[in-house]
């Protein structure tokens, strides 16, 4: 079976500052991998996915991600951080077994600072 | 127009009760996803229907119950609450589930069980 792994629970990063948010993945073939984002109380936004193509994946809200084969890792990048980014991300990835299923990561918690 | 919306947004019940959680979407998609997350934030699929049919049934016990009356409707019926099914329940559709294609998450319905 597929996992995910976020190996960072927290990250604080300050207003303007670049961010990275690692993750990897066990999967034997090409995975398909997400990333959604959860604001507080509420459900989860897509910010991006790969399963094909350019290994660097544009997303939504100026966030884009590296899918490394080598390294089994899927890392989301933001070269500026704004306080609204504050929230929960979670790095997923797909697999099929009956249907399509996705396997969602533990999410690391964003902070910004002012 | 909410794309996925589900009710109730809290219910707090008793132990032993039987509740429903009810979602809709207005997506025109023909798969429908239940999640649970957990109180660490963990994400975890339940259920899935394609078109009222189930798909995936991720080892939940019996005491859960999905119910898809139309393809834009799945309902999650609870029998017998148990403190461990506090948790926040995420409802979500995507077109046809077969891919790497975009799921749409509703707002999420917070259980307490007490």
């Amino acid at each position: 079976a597929q996992s995910v792994t976020q190996p960072d629970i927290h990250i604080t990063v300050s207003e303007g500052a670049s961010l990275e948010l690692r993750c990897n993945y066990s999967y034997g073939a090409t995975p398909y991998l997400f990333w959604y984002v959860q604001s507080p109380g509420q459900g989860l936004q897509l910010l991006l996915k790969y399963f094909s193509g350019d290994t660097l994946v544009q997303g939504i809200k100026g966030f884009e991600a590296e899918f490394k084969r080598s390294q089994s890792s899927f890392n989301l990048r933001k070269p500026s951080v704004h306080w609204s980014d504050a929230a929960e991300y979670f790095c997923a990835v797909g697999e099929f077994g009956g249907g399509f299923k996705t396997i969602f990561g533990a999410g690391t918690r964003l902070f910004v600072k002012a | 127009d909410t794309a996925v919306s589900q009710t109730p947004k809290y219910l707090v019940t008793q132990m032993g009760n039987d509740k429903s959680i009810k979602c809709e979407q207005n997506l025109g998609h023909d798969t429908m996803y239940w999640y649970k997350q957990d109180s660490k934030k963990f994400l975890k699929i339940m259920f899935s229907y394609n078109n009222k049919e189930l798909i995936i049934n991720e080892t939940v016990p019996n005491r859960f119950s999905p119910k898809s009356p139309d393809k834009a409707h799945l309902n999650l019926h609870i029998n017998s609450l148990e403190l461990g099914d506090s948790a926040v329940y995420f409802c979500a559709s995507s077109q046809d589930g077969r891919g790497a294609e975009t799921q749409y998450f509703g707002p999420g319905t917070r259980l307490l069980v007490l």
